[in-house]
């Protein structure tokens, strides 16, 4: 059971416009959603985080929105610059010791210059 | 600032050998995390210690797969009899006491032949 989904593969925007990245869960247990961002032959790296106590966190180019009741959240880059070319995974967390990330399958997002 | 670091960043094995990796945390964090990536998916959490304890092992880790954290510090990961279905990326993560927020190494890459 695909409990964190990412649908779209893969995402290609242009230099300078806003890049949107779509997550969806199905645990209603999940209170602490994550953005990584990986390159290739590297680790994920941490990007940005919500609690489930807010709807929006914002962090310079990178702000992340949380729909509780639709059990969405989305990533928002603005602008877009071609360094941000990686795959992006949502992650969530809600067990109560707050010990395992539950990852999306990832969306390969291209910035073209 | 040293991140996470794991070795060996690729290991090649014949089927039936066992292979055995290691993670070093971040110094100050005392939860440390084992995952696994297969091509095309996001991680998938393997195991769990805070500090010398490992508090949560996934049905993922099945009895040929075991793993230690003698001191506290670094993290060994031992692999029994691989099968080719072992083949992944094998990623370590710590944190500190509040949990969410987990750093990632780079990875081994696990080839079983």
């Amino acid at each position: 059971d695909q409990q964190v989904k990412q649908n779209s593969p893969s995402l290609s925007v242009q230099e300078g416009r806003i890049s949107i990245l779509n997550c969806d869960y199905t645990n209603s247990m999940f209170d602490y959603f994550l953005w990584y961002k990986k390159y290739p032959a590297e680790g994920p790296t941490f990007l940005i985080s919500i609690s489930s106590i807010k709807d929006k966190n914002e962090d310079g180019r990178f702000t992340v929105f949380l729909n509780k009741s639709a059990k969405h959240l989305s990533l928002h880059i603005v602008p877009s610059q071609p360094g941000d070319s990686a795959v992006y995974f949502c992650a969530a967390s809600g067990d109560p010791s707050g010990s395992r990330l539950t990852f999306g399958e990832g969306t390969q997002l291209t910035v073209n210059p | 600032d040293t991140g996470v670091s794991q070795n060996p960043r690729h290991k090649i094995t014949k089927r039936g050998q066992n292979v055995t990796f290691r993670c070093d945390p971040i110094s100050e964090h005392n939860r440390l995390y084992w995952y696994r990536q297969t091509l095309g998916q996001g991680p998938e959490f393997l195991t769990y210690f805070q500090n010398e304890a490992q508090l949560e092992k996934s049905r993922l880790l099945s009895d040929r797969f075991s793993a230690e954290r003698p001191k506290g510090s670094f993290s060994t990961l031992e692999i029994q009899r691989t099968e080719q279905g072992d083949s992944a990326m094998y990623l370590c993560a710590s944190s500190t006491a509040s949990p969410y927020e987990q750093y990632f190494g780079p990875g081994t890459r696990l080839t079983v032949t």
